[in-house]
């Protein structure tokens, strides 16, 4: 079974400041890894994904994330966040199960809000 | 081309009453997946079509929920009878090779 845990359920961060939300999975199997985010009033929207290959992804608006297979984590950063970073951000992985679904597992996810 | 698209956004109902949630995927997408987040609560698998098919129903939490996507396209979820404990949102995604899935909006459902 697979399992996802976002250490941190709040992060208050000001304008223009680094931050990092964790992300831990547990999987008896190769995963692919996901960090998702909700705007406020507004559905999931996929940030970025690993799947294979470069352990280092990159989404379109400066955030990135680090695949690390030994500590198990996939950490989600950027180096300078704004306003409108302010949303909830979820950590997921799949992976093949026995029923043969690629289900995703998410974390609790973290809520970030950037205060000017 | 149109992302996920679900209705309604919101439902309140009584307990005891039924209510019908629609998810139209992206077009030409085979896999369809539901799933829901209880307040408080981390968003939970409930089901995965491909196509017409169930692959995988082992996140329905009773038999109260019945889920159906004829012909491949569209699918429903009913809840019949609603309880307090099935307030949420309810999450439909898509996915072509069963990998990347693409979010809709979600139905926030009440039930009083």
């Amino acid at each position: 079974a697979q399992s996802v845990t976002q250490l941190d359920s709040q992060v208050p961060v000001f304008e223009e400041a680094p931050v990092e939300l964790r992300c831990n999975y547990s999987s008896s199997v190769s995963v692919y890894l996901f960090w998702y985010v909700q705007y406020p009033n507004q559905g999931l929207q996929l940030l970025l994904k690993y799947l294979s290959g470069s352990t280092l992804v990159e989404s379109i608006n400066g955030f990135e994330a680090e695949f690390n297979k030994s500590q198990t984590s996939f950490h989600l950063r950027k180096p300078s966040v704004h306003i409108s970073d302010t949303a909830e951000y979820f950590c997921a992985v799949s992976g093949w199960s026995q029923g043969g679904s690629e289900k995703l597992v998410f974390g609790k996810g973290t809520k970030l809000t950037v205060n000017p | 081309e149109a992302g996920v698209t679900q209705f309604p956004s919101h439902s309140v109902i009584e307990k005891g009453q039924t209510v019908t949630l629609r998810c139209d995927p992206i077009s030409g997408h085979d896999n369809l997946y539901w799933y829901r987040r209880v307040m408080g609560k981390e968003i939970k698998f409930l089901l995965h079509f491909v196509k017409e098919s169930k692959q995988d129903e082992s996140g329905m939490p009773n038999n109260r929920f019945l889920a159906e996507r004829t012909g491949g396209t569209y699918s429903t979820l009913k809840v019949q009878p609603a309880e307090l404990e099935d307030s949420g949102v309810y999450f439909c995604a898509s996915s072509q090779k069963g990998i990347t899935q693409y979010f809709g909006p979600g139905t926030r459902l009440t039930v009083l």
